[in-house]
Order: structure tokens, then sequence, then C-alpha cells
């Protein structure tokens, strides 16, 4: 059974430029969520994504969007990037919107010059 | 908005020594999660509690809920180096799945 996987590891943008991340969700999981975590907080939710329609959504601007493949893998994208952005962006599967048991990646660095 | 405070931020302790951390939340979980996390990994769960009142062990960990479901405490016996890492509570919304955090304890276990 395969893990949540999510590339790249790392990134480096500067200010003003888009940001693509994708995540590959767990063997078996039909729904992907977004989290921002900045250094020394917990996780935010940005959204979360089941049949490949946005299922709820954080206190994120509009400049944050995402898709969801019939695969079930996603991506995040980030336009407009401020320097702010800068942080862990983690992704989840899980079985079903409510499902109890979310598995985490281990995330994408991003780093806003 | 829901808010979850976790105290102490950080804790830095020897090896074999117990400690307990606390989540407390301004409003009733709907479903209480503690995690870990590692760096430069994702947050592994830990338990999930929903009934107040409710005690729950894995190993040397102890969980415990509050009986008005608006705060909890986790207990480590006997920590060890590999019990380092940064715990989070969490509550899960039941309709959406949407998580909402706490800022995490950073624990630090000294050989």
């Amino acid at each position: 059974e395969t893990g949540v996987t999510q590339s790249p590891t790392h990134l480096i943008k500067t200010r003003g430029q888009q940001v693509t991340l994708r995540c590959s969700s767990q063997s078996g999981h039909n729904t992907v969520s977004w989290y921002q975590q900045a250094l020394g907080q917990g996780p935010q939710f940005i959204f979360q994504y089941y049949r490949e329609e946005e299922n709820g959504r954080g206190n994120f601007p509009p400049r944050f969007s995402g898709l969801q493949f019939p695969n079930y893998s996603s991506e995040l994208n980030v336009n407009a990037l401020e320097l702010d952005d800068s942080a862990l962006y983690l992704c989840a599967s899980s079985y079903g919107p409510g499902g109890q048991t979310q598995y985490f990646g281990p995330g994408t660095r991003l780093l806003v010059l | 908005t829901q808010l979850l405070e976790q105290s102490p931020q950080f804790l830095s302790i020897q090896e074999g020594e117990n400690l307990t951390v606390y989540c407390n939340s301004s409003s009733v979980f709907s479903s209480l999660q503690w995690y870990r996390q590692e760096p430069g990994e994702g947050p592994v769960l830990l338990v999930t509690v929903v009934t107040g009142g409710e005690v729950k062990k894995l190993k040397r960990l102890t969980f415990q809920f509050g009986d008005a479901r608006k705060d909890s405490s986790l207990h480590i016996t006997a920590a060890q180096p590999g019990d380092t890492g940064l715990y989070l509570c969490a509550d899960l919304s039941g309709n959406t799945g949407k998580l909402i955090f706490g800022q995490g304890t950073t624990l630090q276990v000294k050989p």
C-alpha cells in the first residue's frame, strides 16, 4: 500500500510568482485536504477536494486554488506569491470527506523570497 | 471560530521523566484527535476520542478527554528520545473532515 506522496519536497520562489504543488493520495482514498503550516504553528486548513470538486474551504484568499484528478491526486496552486506564503504545505488523504483518519504526506517546504 | 490552545509550547526533559501536555478548546470538540509530527514529516494520528470523560491508552501514552468535551491531556510515562516531536491536538469536523489544529507542544527528550 502506497502512502501519501508530495512533490516537490522543497521549493524556492520569489514574490509575485506562481507555484503548483502536487499530492498523490493513498491507495483507495478519494478525498484530499490541503493544509498550510507556518513555522512553529499547527497546520491550517486550506480546502478539501472530493470527487474532483472543492468540498469546504478555510480562510484563504482566492489566489489559493486547487484541482483533483480522476485518479484522486490533487494540485494546490498559489498565485501572486507573498512572503507570508512561506510555509510547509501538507496534503492529507482519507476515504470520504468525513473520514475519521486522515493520512498526511511529508509536505512541501515553500520559501518565498 | 474555534480556537485550540496547547500548553506548554515547549518542553525539554530527560529520558525517563513523566510529562503532561494540555489542549483547551474555546468550544466543544466534535471529535478530538492527537497527532505527533516529527521533523520533515507530516502529522501522524495517535488517537481519536469522542466521549466526554474518555481515557485511552497507547503504550506509555495516556489520553484523557474532559467531561465537558472542551479540554484534553496527553500524559507520557517514562519518556524516551523517540518520543521527541511536535504534539498537536485537533478537532475533526464530522461533516467536512476539516481539522482545526492547536499550535502544538514541541517535546524534546534528551538521552
